[in-house]
């Protein structure tokens, strides 16, 4: 079964104060490991999409990692507004189809960034 | 554009009464998919369609549990006889089906369901 660990589970960082998210997975036969960000109350925002090891993608302040057994999420110089709960899903193919379907979620990183 | 929307964005209802929420995914998308979390968890995949034809159903997904996609555009989550742990956030998401397989999920704000 598809496992995806998130670490830590809540983090506070000053303002400036630059970081690291992991996530650590296990999955059959990968096809892609997702990072998304969930503000209270909404649904969670598309970020990012890793396909295989080595891969790296930016966006802002914000750059994820992938390697064979887990991702990372760097947050350089955040700011206020960065604060949010960071999802980490896998996608793995399908048990009844054999296509890329379900993501499996970790459980998430609460970020909090202060003045 | 529009992104993926879902209705009512609040439901409270009493225990053993039915409840039914609605999903419309973004225009192009051909798969939609069915989620549920709850507080402090990631969400949990209930189901997913695509076109009309409902393709995986999580064990999770209790004969309580129905959904529909009839035309292949919007669909339906209905839940019967609701028990109080059905309370969660109910969220949507939709995607295009790619050949390489892998593809983006975008969510929608989510239904959030409190059971009385």
């Amino acid at each position: 079964e598809d496992q995806v660990t998130q670490s830590p589970e809540a983090l506070r960082l000053q303002e400036g104060e630059s970081s690291s998210l992991n996530c650590s997975y296990t999955v059959s036969g990968l096809r892609g490991l997702f990072w998304y960000r969930q503000d209270p109350g909404k649904g969670p925002e598309f970020l990012f999409t890793l396909y295989s090891a080595g891969e790296e993608k930016e966006k802002e302040r914000l750059k994820a990692t992938l390697t064979k057994k887990e991702s990372f999420l760097h947050i350089t110089a955040p700011k206020p507004e960065d604060s949010a709960t960071y999802l980490c899903a896998v996608q793995a193919p399908g048990v009844d189809t054999g296509t890329a379907s379900k993501l499996t979620f970790g459980t998430g990183t609460r970020l909090q960034v202060t003045l | 554009d529009t992104g993926v929307s879902q209705d009512p964005r609040h439901k409270i209802t009493k225990r053993g009464q039915n409840v039914t929420f609605r999903c419309d995914p973004i225009s192009e998308h051909n798969r939609l998919y069915w989620y549920r979390q709850t507080l402090g968890q990631g969400p949990e995949f209930l189901t997913y369609f695509q076109n009309e034809a409902q393709l995986e159903k999580s064990r999770l997904l209790s004969d309580r549990f129905s959904a529909e996609r009839p035309k292949g555009s919007f669909s339906t989550l209905e839940i019967q006889r609701t028990e109080q742990g059905d309370s969660a956030m109910y969220l949507c998401a939709s995607s295009y089906k790619t050949s390489g397989g892998s593809n983006e999920q975008f969510f929608g704000p989510g239904t959030r369901l409190t059971v009385l």
